[in-house]
């Protein structure tokens, strides 16, 4: 299994990122998929997820009507399209998978790093 | 939301020794709670899930136990890599919460 994020950077306050994560390694129709960010030197803090057809999503209150989490499934990738951004949104941003079903996390990227800065 | 409270904040270990370390929900998430291990500079890594299972290539000395609201995650005896910090989750509602972690250092 490997989960390979980017988009990460230094954007400034009020701006855009989007972030990917190329799936491999597993059947990725089967499974959930999730971003989950740690602030420096904080923990661990999940922010989204889609399910395996795309439908539904769910998000954190503290990025609700900010980020769109969605898939394609023909490329294997899920994306994190963050607006409004703010420095408490400054984190590496990881992205996980998710068995369908009521489960973990069972694979974890090596995250991105999102720093909202002037 | 339900809140995820782990206790110590940070142990401290002789290798060899026995690691106890404790997670609470304020309400009841059944058996659904998972323990990841971090290592600095790495991302977690699933340990344990449905409160007590090993995930794949865990070694035996990590147990987990509880259901509820009451969790428990043993490491039988420390190795040197398993000086780490250690979060439970609990994946029963949403939103999915984690605890604040335990760092388990070397004594």
């Amino acid at each position: 299994v490997q989960l390979l994020e980017s988009g990460g950077g230094l954007v400034q306050p009020g701006g855009s990122l989007r972030l990917s994560c190329a799936a491999s390694g597993f059947t990725f129709t089967t499974c959930a998929m999730s971003w989950v960010r740690q602030a420096p030197g904080k923990g661990l803090e999940w922010v989204s997820i889609i399910s395996a057809s795309g439908s539904p999503t769910f998000y954190a209150d503290s990025v609700r009507g900010r980020f769109t989490i969605s898939r394609d499934n023909s490329k294997d990738t899920v994306f994190l399209q963050m607006n409004s951004l703010r420095a408490e949104d400054t984190a590496i941003y990881y992205c996980t998978k998710r068995t369908v079903g009521t489960n973990p996390f069972d694979s974890w990227g090596q995250g991105t790093l999102v720093t909202v800065s002037s | 939301e339900i809140v995820m409270t782990q206790s110590p904040a940070t142990l401290s270990v002789s290798p060899g020794e026995r690691a106890t370390l404790s997670c609470r929900a304020t309400q009841s998430v059944s058996s659904d709670l998972a323990w990841y291990q971090q290592k600095p500079g790495q991302a977690p890594r699933l340990l344990i899930y449905g409160a007590s299972t090993r995930a794949t290539d865990i070694p035996a000395r990590f147990s987990g136990s509880g259901s509820g609201t009451e969790f428990t995650l043993t490491i039988s005896s420390l190795q040197s890599e398993d000086f780490a910090v250690y979060y439970c989750q609990q994946y029963n509602k949403w939103p999915l919460t984690f605890g604040g972690g335990t760092r388990v250092e070397i004594k």
